[in-house]
């Protein structure tokens, strides 16, 4: 069975500044999907940025950006200039192609604070 | 227009009440879902439709029981509350996870706070 880790559970950057969150995850899988998604207080659950197994390029999304490392099963996510928008609880997620595809599955989350 | 709805927003009701939560798309997508929030912020799937046919239950007890009168449909009943059951609930939607020309992300209604007292 797939797992996704999480191994940040809380991290805190300064307005402006860049962070990295973390994601590792295990699969016997060669094709798949991978997601970040973003929980803000308002409790709604955002897509922030998709990338396919796939691609090589890493995906980007304006100040989003990932780092997949396919061999090493990693996939970091880079906030780049960040906003005070940006607190909000992050979630790593995984998406089988094989299985039908009908389970997604998260980590248990990085909460991101970021200091005025 | 908002893409998928939830309601309610909140629900605190007393152990062994039954309670429902309804969600609907409008999105036009032919999969629907149920995940579970607990209060240490893990998701976790209970269900999955497509087509109103029931493809994932994931080991949910039998006193949660999902209906899907149509595709844009996914209502959530459940019996004989607990404690345990207080959770905030999402429904979600996504394209067929089977079409290989989308990646299918998930769409998520804003999510029902449920409260067992």
């Amino acid at each position: 069975a797939q797992t996704v880790t999480q191994s940040q559970p809380e991290m805190s950057v300064q307005e402006a500044e860049t962070v990295t969150l973390s994601c590792t995850y295990d699969t016997s899988e060669s094709d798949y999907y991978l997601f970040w998604y973003k929980q803000p207080p308002s409790r709604q659950m955002i897509l922030v940025i998709r990338q396919e197994a796939y691609k090589q390029q890493n995906a980007t999304e304006n100040r989003f950006s990932v780092n997949f490392q396919k061999a090493a099963k990693s996939f970091s996510l880079k906030i780049s200039d960040s906003q005070l928008g940006d607190a909000a609880m992050y979630f790593c997620a995984y998406r089988s192609v094989y299985t039908g595809g009908f389970k997604t599955i998260f980590g248990a989350g990085t909460r991101l604070f970021v200091k005025a | 227009d908002t893409a998928v709805s939830q309601t309610p927003k909140y629900l605190v009701t007393q152990m062994g009440n039954d309670k429902s939560i309804k969600c609907e798309q409008n999105l036009g997508h032919d999969t629907m879902y149920w995940y579970k929030q607990d209060s240490k912020k893990f998701l976790k799937i209970m269900f999955s439709y497509n087509n109103k046919e029931l493809i994932i239950n994931e080991t949910v007890p039998n006193r949660f029981s999902p209906k899907s009168p149509d595709k844009a449909h996914l209502n959530l009943h459940i019996n004989s509350l607990e404690l345990g059951d207080s959770a905030v609930y999402f429904c979600a939607s996504s394209q067929d996870p089977r079409d290989s020309t989308t990646n299918s992300p998930l769409h998520f209604g804003n999510g029902t706070r449920l409260t067992v007292t």
